[in-house]
């Protein structure tokens, strides 16, 4: 079955820190790449996305994504971390081919602590 | 334009009780979607709606919980009786197009907490 594995469950940050939060899938065919984010008592919200093209993108709020195909991975990154980014991100694919009804498969999640 | 909506925010249950969840999604999408996340574990699909029809219940765990969609508006998620392990929090998104259920995003609700005691 398909799967996305994220790294990392808790990561704690002091501001002005670099992020990088690991991102992996496993299947072999096209797909379409997520981040989501849920800020404390928040819904979760897009923050960035890819479905084909430059697989480098640029989201909200200063973070961007890459997607290495070889690899099956979607890291997440952003240079310098703000104490408003405490958050939980969610990796998440969609299948685009075959059955796919174009539910989404998250990763677990991975809690970001920003110290002030 | 309004998000999506779910209500209530809390639930809290005795096992074998009855607890019904709605989602109201954004005005006008076709695709409805219903997702939970059990402590500590990843948030999973539970059923796809397209307009008022159920196109993908692939997710749902047993037949103890019943979806509808009315209309092809609202959606109600009801589990009944309830144990405890169907605690965990239950999302609702959206997207517009059927057509583009592959290619659209997902609008998510901020989610239903329940909890079975």
């Amino acid at each position: 079955a398909q799967s996305v594995s994220q790294h990392n469950h808790h990561v704690i940050l002091s501001e002005a820190a670099s992020l990088e939060l690991g991102c992996n899938y496993s299947y072999g065919g096209t797909v379409n790449l997520f981040w989501y984010v849920q800020y404390p008592g928040q819904h979760l919200q897009l923050l960035l996305k890819y479905f084909s093209g430059d697989p480098l993108v640029k989201g909200i709020k200063g973070f961007e994504a890459e997607f290495i195909k070889s690899k099956f991975s979607f890291n997440l990154r952003k240079p310098s971390v703000q104490w408003s980014d405490t958050a939980e991100y969610f990796c998440a694919v969609r299948l685009t081919e075959g059955g796919s009804q174009g539910n989404l498969i998250f990763g677990k999640g991975t809690k970001l602590s920003v110290k002030p | 334009e309004a998000g999506v909506t779910q209500f209530p925010s809390h639930s809290v249950i005795e096992k074998g009780q009855t607890v019904t969840l709605r989602c109201d999604p954004i005005s006008g999408h076709d695709n409805l979607y219903w997702y939970r996340r059990v402590m500590g574990k990843e948030i999973k699909f539970l059923l796809h709606f397209v307009k008022e029809s159920k196109q993908d219940e692939s997710g749902m765990p047993n037949n103890r919980f019943l979806a509808e969609r009315t209309g092809g508006t609202y959606s109600t998620l009801k589990v009944q009786p309830a144990e405890l392990e169907d605690s965990g929090v239950y999302f609702c998104a959206s997207s517009p197009y059927w057509a583009a259920r592959r290619t659209d995003t997902q609008y998510f609700g901020p989610g239903t907490r329940l909890t079975v005691l």
